[in-house]
């Protein structure tokens, strides 16, 4: 069966430090991921999405980037945090194709000070 | 322009009693239907989905959704509520020619359900 990590569970980090959050998939090949931010536990933002390695797909402009550097992980970053990058942030996958179901992480809970 | 709404920001039902949490979409090309449930710091958990065929979806425990063609609707329903029902829904849409192969969704903003005893 699939699963899908994701770590840290929660992090404090102060503003202008650097972020590294990871996402693991195991048991599945060539999953498409997708990173989320969602705010004060409502909607979900998309970050970004990757269809393979190396391909990172932006949805909004921001102080994040990602990159896939294997199949099955997949990696945010920020050299330089913000108080309002703040907030939940998920990972997901799905395998391809627009009527399969994202199946999600646990989450890391990012608070900046 | 592709958009998901959940009109409720919370919906109310004591335990036992039906209940109902709405969804309207909008998105070009045939819809695929999406409900998720989230219980607090957790992930998304999916519930079930509407590809095709039948109207009314049965998913995981006891949910079960009707979709709606001509009102453009997908509202997630359960004939009894308990109290452990009580969490974040979200409901999402994709289609071919909106997510095609990258298998990207629309979420809407989420409705809080809360099912007293």
């Amino acid at each position: 069966s699939q699963t899908i990590h994701q770590w840290p569970a929660t992090l404090v980090q102060p503003v202008g430090s650097p972020l590294s959050l990871e996402c693991t998939v195991e048991g599945t090949s060539n999953p498409n991921l997708y990173w989320y931010r969602q705010a004060a536990g409502r909607g979900l933002q998309l970050l970004f999405y990757s269809v393979g390695i190396g391909q990172i797909s932006s949805e909004v402009p921001q102080n994040l980037s990602a990159s896939r550097p294997q199949d099955r992980q997949f990696i945010l970053s920020s050299k330089k945090l913000l108080l309002s990058d703040s907030g939940f942030y998920l990972c997901a996958w799905t395998r391809d194709h627009s009527y399969n179901e994202q199946f999600f992480g646990p989450g890391t809970r990012l608070t900046v000070l | 322009a592709q958009s998901v709404a959940q009109p409720e920001d919370q919906v109310n039902v004591a335990e036992g009693n039906p209940l109902t949490v709405k969804c309207t979409y909008s998105v070009s090309g045939n819809p695929y239907l999406f409900w998720y449930v989230q219980y607090p710091n957790r992930g998304l958990q999916f519930l079930l989905k509407y590809i095709t065929g039948d109207n009314l979806v049965k998913g995981s425990y006891g949910f079960e959704a009707e979709f709606n063609k001509s009102q453009t609707s997908f509202h997630l329903k359960k004939p009894s509520a308990l109290v452990s029902d009580s969490a974040l829904y979200f409901c999402a849409v994709s289609s071919r020619d909106y997510g095609g192969s990258q298998g990207n969704l629309i979420f809407g903003k989420g409705t809080k359900l809360s099912v007293k005893p």
